[in-house]
């Protein structure tokens, strides 16, 4: 597609449940960030992806999140044992990438999560 | 890492009055700085971004930014204010040797007609 696809849009789980959220980049975008925003917060780093490695995860908050991007291109975030704190928006970005620092992050709609 | 720090959650203008969000960075080596707007329950849009070929940044509908290495700032402005600007601004930040980028808090932008 032209943009940076997310889906669902929005999910709704219950506590201690398990969900994943997809994130289908910008074709060629080697680049990939999740991101998450909870009300009237600026985007808050999860994780960055360069390729199929993530290049640094140092904004996961604990263990029970994880992602994944296992062919350098889409990725999947994954939380287990969902609490309430972890509702807010999970945005998702891609960018170039490599040689082209300077080049901005493209973002998609996000998917509202909802704990209850 | 590298960082940005917006002042002010919220600033409200006037119809027609100067806009100025500010922002500043930390960052060990030459920055890339970015401006994003939020619309309400819209994704985040790139306004104008800094990437060493000039200083003063000229973005969409109507907003510069400056960039000032003495003062590591890089302030958001436009000289008259329009309703339809009322949005979330975010700062961004990114370096040359950590791709990752990372955003300030955010500024709510009022409108007053």
């Amino acid at each position: 597609g032209a943009g940076v696809s997310q889906t669902p849009s929005n999910k709704v789980t219950e506590k201690g449940k398990y969900v994943e959220l997809r994130c289908d980049p910008i074709s060629g975008h080697t680049a990939l960030y999740w991101y998450r925003q909870s009300l009237g917060q600026g985007p808050e780093f999860l994780i960055y992806f360069q390729g199929t490695g993530a290049a640094d995860d140092s904004g996961l908050p604990n263990d029970r999140f994880f992602a994944v991007r296992p062919e350098g291109s889409v990725s999947t975030l994954k939380i287990q044992r969902t609490e309430r704190g972890d509702s807010a928006v999970y945005l998702c970005a891609s960018s170039p990438g490599g040689a082209l620092m300077n080049t901005e992050a493209f973002f998609g709609q996000g998917t509202r999560l909802t704990v209850v | 890492a590298q960082s940005v720090t917006q002042l002010g959650s919220h600033v409200s203008v006037s119809e027609g009055a100067l806009v100025l969000l500010r922002c500043n960075y930390s960052s060990s080596v030459p920055p890339y700085l970015f401006w994003y707007v939020q619309y309400p329950n819209q994704g985040l849009q790139l306004l104008l971004k800094y990437t060493s070929a000039a200083t003063l940044v000229k973005g969409i509908n109507g907003f510069e930014a400056e960039f000032k290495k003495s003062e590591t700032s890089f302030h958001l402005t436009k000289p008259s204010a329009h309703m339809s600007d009322a949005a979330e601004y975010f700062c961004a930040v990114r370096t040359d040797n950590n791709n990752d980028m990372r955003f300030g808090a955010g500024t709510r932008l009022t409108v007053k007609p």
